[in-house]
């Protein structure tokens, strides 16, 4: 059964902190690997990832894609407590389309 | 990127009764998306919309319990009918308009069942 696995599921640091975020998949006809970030009720998008080994960067958020060994890391560089979110990992493969069950961040100051 | 005005924000309901949830978005497009979050759940796809032929359902969802319009390329409506408890969610629209920007969704609907 085709799923995306997301860990941690939940995650405590500090402001300053640095934290990766895991996101794996195992699916046929893989298109590409979508990160989000909800905070309230709407996600908002973050990166779109479609080739491995190529970092996609914004601010302080960076992400990569290995389509090798079907994961992907969201990684965040000096926390800050606006980034206290649910981080969803999504893939799309042929015509589906399918989110990981998510991870909490909460960001302390 | 896509602007989505989505419609009621919230809304308390009593079991049994139906509620229609609108979503407007300021391009056309040719597929919409609806999904619904439980609480504590990620996104779970309900049904694709398409302009012109019956939407799509995904499994666990049949047409009965969520009617959807599309009439137009800016314009869906879900209704989730004779709601039970269980319904209470946050339902989204979404819509893919540009290649390589994801999903843009809108600002959600928190339906509570009493």
């Amino acid at each position: 059964e085709d799923k995306v696995v997301q860990s941690p599921l939940s995650l405590v640091v500090h402001e300053g902190d640095t934290v990766t975020l895991n996101c794996s998949y195992e699916v046929t006809n893989f298109r590409s690997l979508l990160w989000y970030k909800q905070e309230k009720k709407a996600p908002t998008f973050l990166f779109m990832l479609t080739s491995s080994g190529i970092e996609k960067k914004s601010g302080r958020l960076s992400s990569i894609l290995d389509k090798k060994e079907l994961f992907s890391i969201l990684n965040i560089t000096a926390t800050q407590t606006g980034d206290s979110a649910v981080y969803l990992c999504a893939v799309e493969y042929g015509q589906n389309f399918v989110f990981g069950p998510g991870t909490r961040l909460s960001v302390l100051p | 990127s896509a602007v989505i005005s989505q419609k009621p924000s919230r809304d308390i309901c009593q079991r049994g009764t139906s509620l229609t949830i609108q979503c407007q978005v300021d391009s056309q497009v040719t597929m919409m998306f609806w999904y619904r979050q439980q609480p504590g759940q990620s996104l779970t796809l309900i049904a694709t919309a398409n302009q012109g032929s019956e939407a799509t359902y995904e499994s666990g969802f049949v047409i009965d319990k969520f009617p959807i319009s599309r009439p137009n390329l800016t314009f869906s409506t879900l209704t989730v009918s004779n709601m039970s408890p269980e319904d209470s969610s946050i339902y989204l629209c979404s819509v893919v308009v540009l290649v390589g920007y994801g999903y843009t969704f809108g600002s959600g609907t928190r339906l509570t069942v009493v």
